[in-house]
């Protein structure tokens, strides 16, 4: 049971260089959220999709783009990361409103 | 705007004894209350809370929601090492949840 899988686990990037982080779940669920998480902050959102086809922002959406791809997978993208992106991502999913989310592993990124 | 203010920051205790955290919160169209543990890697899900004064537990984990108060409380009994971690409290409004700042726990053997 491989519930929500996010790649890669660690990456390091050059001011202005893009990447995107990939994030797919096997539970059937409908709605994908990406977070990052700084030290002393929590957890703050970036963007959601509530369901397939949707996108919605977050908190903290500034420097990012998604794409649900389809009802699996949900994709993060930085066009031009800076040093301020430095943080763990962390992507989560849950079947409808008012369920738990459930979080993949987490990608540590560092921007330099 | 939305807050969730979890209290203390952090905190270091040694194994047996007995910790209380604590979560308020600001948010507008309040449908529940969730708790989850960190350890290293991914928040874990501990508790959801959407009645006020149902106590919850798990072991020796139990928690409890105010909503007239608008406040949560987290208990741990006879703590032990492996409690050491970030508790989590977050909030859900409309198909978002607002996740607090943390507080650290240590327990010190």
């Amino acid at each position: 049971n491989a519930g929500v899988t996010q790649t890669p686990k660690f990456q390091v990037l050059k001011t202005g260089q893009s990447m995107t982080l990939q994030c797919a779940q096997d539970m059937n669920h409908n709605s994908m959220y990406w977070y990052r998480q700084d030290p002393g902050m929590g957890l703050r959102l970036i963007y959601y999709s509530a369901s397939e086809g949707t996108t919605d922002k977050g908190e903290v959406p500034n420097g990012y783009n998604v794409s649900r791809l389809n009802k699996r997978e949900f994709s993060l993208r930085l066009e031009s990361a800076a040093p301020s992106q430095t943080s763990v991502y962390f992507c989560a999913s849950r079947p409808v409103l008012n369920e738990k989310l459930f979080f993949g592993s987490g990608t540590q990124l560092s921007v330099l | 705007e939305d807050k969730v203010v979890q209290s203390p920051l952090s905190l270091v205790v040694h194994e047996g004894d007995t910790v209380t955290l604590n979560c308020s919160y600001e948010v507008t169209n309040f449908r529940s209350l969730l708790w989850y543990k960190q350890e290293k890697k991914a928040p874990t899900f501990l508790f959801m809370l959407t009645s006020s004064g149902i106590e919850k537990k798990s072991g020796r984990l139990s928690s409890i929601l105010d909503k007239k108060e608008l406040f949560s409380i987290l208990n741990i009994t006879a703590t032990q090492t492996g409690d050491s971690a970030i508790y989590l409290c977050a909030v859900e409004r409309g198909n978002k949840l607002v996740f607090g700042a943390g507080t650290i726990l240590r327990v010190k053997s």
